[in-house]
């Protein structure tokens, strides 16, 4: 079993649609939590910290279950510079970061 | 830019040569990270460094070899790799320190695309 899974997708949803992605990590003692964006052919990049109480920057949403070992992300009002695989991100501490697969979103006019 | 610069871009190598990729950071970060991303698969964990110190080594293959002279600049040596080898190698950076905060963010590089013949 991986220790960070995701749907990989494609979600393809038109503009200004409501889409949510999941994903679920395996090792409770996991510490922190992110979702990076990465487009097709250039380096991941940091979209936004996961906190247990939730947190909303603009139109994005992060959401973390720690019972059930999920996080997840809503964007609102999808934008066709959305487009992207969008990657969980779990730190297990003591530096190691372990990346999901990450899930490709298209978003279509 | 996120300030960390890898080179070269890309790399073509025969299984018997010896090539180096290289990585610095300019933002003043003490750990540094070496990621290989293959196609459809999750980007792997390598190597860690912080404070000059290797933290990390995630069972890779001793072909890869690791160098970090000081908390700016990251070495991958290479050497009689194998086909299956040939990924995106990404370098990264993060505050890091010996307190190994939980709340490390990551800042990565363009990447070196490797091909191996």
């Amino acid at each position: 079993r991986k220790e960070v899974e995701q749907d990989p997708g494609p979600f393809n949803v038109p503009e200004g649609a409501t889409v949510a992605f999941n994903c679920t990590y395996s090792n409770s003692a996991s510490q922190s939590f992110f979702w990076y964006r990465q487009d097709c052919r250039k380096e991941p990049k940091l979209l936004m910290s996961v906190y247990s109480s939730g947190n909303e920057d603009g139109r994005f949403t992060a959401q973390l279950n720690r019972a059930s070992q999920y996080i997840s992300l809503l964007i609102r009002d999808s934008k066709l510079s959305d487009s992207a695989t969008y990657l969980c991100v779990v730190n297990r501490g003591y530096n190691k970061l372990i990346f999901g697969a990450g899930t490709r979103l298209a978003v279509h006019p | 830019e996120t300030g960390v610069t890898q080179t070269p871009r890309h790399l073509v190598m025969g299984m018997t040569n010896k090539k180096s990729l290289k990585c610095e950071q300019h933002l003043g970060h003490n750990a540094m990270y070496w990621y290989k991303q293959s196609a459809k698969k999750p980007l792997e964990l390598m190597f860690v460094y912080s404070l000059e110190e290797r933290v990390e080594n995630n069972s890779v293959p001793s072909r890869f070899s690791p160098e970090c002279p000081n908390s700016s600049h990251l070495f991958l040596h290479l050497h009689t790799l194998q086909p299956e080898d040939s990924a995106l190698y990404l370098c990264a950076s993060s505050q890091g320190d010996r307190a190994f905060s939980t709340n490390e963010k990551l800042f990565f590089g363009s990447g070196t695309q490797l091909s191996v013949l």
